[in-house]
């Protein structure tokens, strides 16, 4: 019954490697969206995707770029990995006017 | 500005009690999401409401759109309903309360 998967539950990386953080939805959505959760601060937008390499910079996008080459999957890119961006990141995938999915969650660790 | 404000931000009640959680938002979001999330766990959608009212065994959300205000109800809480709860509305994107985090004692 799994509709939202992100490739890793926990994920430990040094500084200046490039991170791919993976999610996949299997209910043909249209909108995919990734977040990253941190404390005090909540979930805050990194990039959004309206359809298949379409993509929308959120509120957060700096020191991240995204790839949706299919409707099933939404890759987020730590092009080179910092210790502030360690967080928990969220994927969520949604049809417009119907329930949002969300996955489990990556917690990724810089060190 | 934060287009969904929710309340209390923290909440300890006994097992038992009926509990309340409030979420206001502005204009521009045409719908409002419920959502769960246990410690260390992910995220959890437990409604989505553009009108009107849902129930889902001992969880009752209500939304008033002339208000722009929804609530979220616990009838008979339990321990495991101990999490974090969001409110978050949805237009072109979502927008996120800041979480109320609930604690039910045994």
């Amino acid at each position: 019954d799994v509709k939202v998967t992100q490739s890793s539950r926990y994920l430990v990386k040094r500084t200046g490697e490039k991170v791919f953080l993976e999610c996949v939805q299997d209910m043909d959505h249209e909108n995919m969206f990734w977040y990253r959760q941190d404390p005090g601060l909540g979930l805050r937008l990194i990039y959004f995707s309206y359809d298949v390499k379409m993509k929308e910079k959120g509120d957060i996008p700096e020191g991240y770029s995204v790839s949706r080459e299919k409707k099933e999957r939404f890759s987020l890119i730590l092009e080179s990995a910092s210790t502030n961006q360690t967080s928990m990141y969220l994927c969520a995938s949604r049809q417009v006017g119907t329930e949002a999915f969300f996955g489990q969650g990556t917690r990724l660790t810089v060190v | 500005k934060n287009e969904v404000e929710q309340s209390p931000q923290n909440l300890t009640a006994q097992e038992g009690e009926f509990i309340t959680i409030n979420c206001s938002y502005s204009v521009g979001i045409s719908a409002l999401h419920w959502l769960q999330q246990h410690p260390g766990g992910g995220i959890v959608s437990l409604f989505m409401l553009s009108s009107g009212k849902k129930k889902h065994g001992r969880l009752i959300a209500t939304i008033n759109i002339q208000e722009k205000h929804s609530s979220l109800h616990i009838t008979a809480s339990h321990p495991r309903d101990s999490a974090v709860y969001i409110c978050a509305g949805t237009g072109n994107q979502f927008y996120f309360g800041t979480g109320t985090s609930l604690t039910v004692i045994p």
